[in-house]
């Protein structure tokens, strides 16, 4: 079975700051996917990054930056220098290699204050 | 091009009542996948269709549940005898590849409110 835990069901930042949002999986695949998800007011889930389990390298696009870990099970994700558009809710989410649906973990609601 | 589209954004129906929820998929998508949205129980799959093979229905929480897909595009989820628990955000998304890399792209929602 798979699991997706996003421990901070709401962070609240102050503009500027850097914020990180955890998710921990569980997983049997040796051969699985990891993806995060901005989930802003207007409902429509985005897409943000994928990640397979044998590239566990960092990857840091703009402001956004994820941290995988294998060893932890956990698949980070640190936005520098927030912004108020930055507010949504965040989705990190597991894929099998061999499966078709995501499970997502229960998200993280982010709201950044000016 | 064009996103994944999903009609009526908003559906308002009475306990009892069927509904019919539309997706439109990115076109050249293969795959096809239907999840729900409701407070408690946050994002769960409901199905899966890839070309010609027989839908993944593992997700569908009753019998009062299915969808189809026509011509490999269009896809209709029908909830008979609505519930209100069956109240939620439906959402529909594509994907250009089966297994491995291909990531959904989901389209806006269908809100579902069962009065």
């Amino acid at each position: 079975a798979q699991k997706v835990t996003q421990a901070q069901t709401e962070i609240s930042v102050v503009e500027k700051e850097d914020v990180t949002l955890d998710c921990v999986y569980e997983t049997r695949d040796t051969t699985y996917y990891l993806f995060w998800y901005k989930q802003p007011p207007s409902g429509e889930l985005v897409f943000l990054i994928r990640r397979n389990s044998f590239d566990e390298q960092n990857e840091i696009s703009g402001r956004y930056s994820w941290n995988f870990q294998k060893s932890t099970s956990s698949f980070n994700f640190t936005i520098t220098a927030s912004q108020v558009v930055d507010s949504a809710v965040y989705f990190c989410a597991l894929k099998p290699n061999a499966g078709n649906m995501l499970t997502f973990g229960g998200g993280t609601r982010l709201m950044v204050k000016p | 091009g064009a996103g994944v589209s999903q009609s009526p954004s908003n559906k308002v129906t009475e306990k009892g009542k069927d509904v019919e929820l539309r997706c439109d998929p990115i076109s050249g998508h293969t795959a096809l996948y239907w999840y729900r949205q409701s407070l408690g129980q946050g994002l769960e799959f409901l199905i899966y269709f890839q070309g010609n093979s027989a839908p993944d229905k593992s997700g569908l929480p009753s019998d009062r549940f299915s969808a189809e897909r026509t011509g490999g595009s269009v896809s209709t989820l029908t909830i008979q005898r609505t519930q209100q628990e069956d109240s939620a955000v439906y959402l529909c998304a594509s994907s250009l590849e089966l297994a491995g890399e291909g990531e959904q792209f989901f389209g806006p929602g269908t809100r579902l409110t069962v009065l």
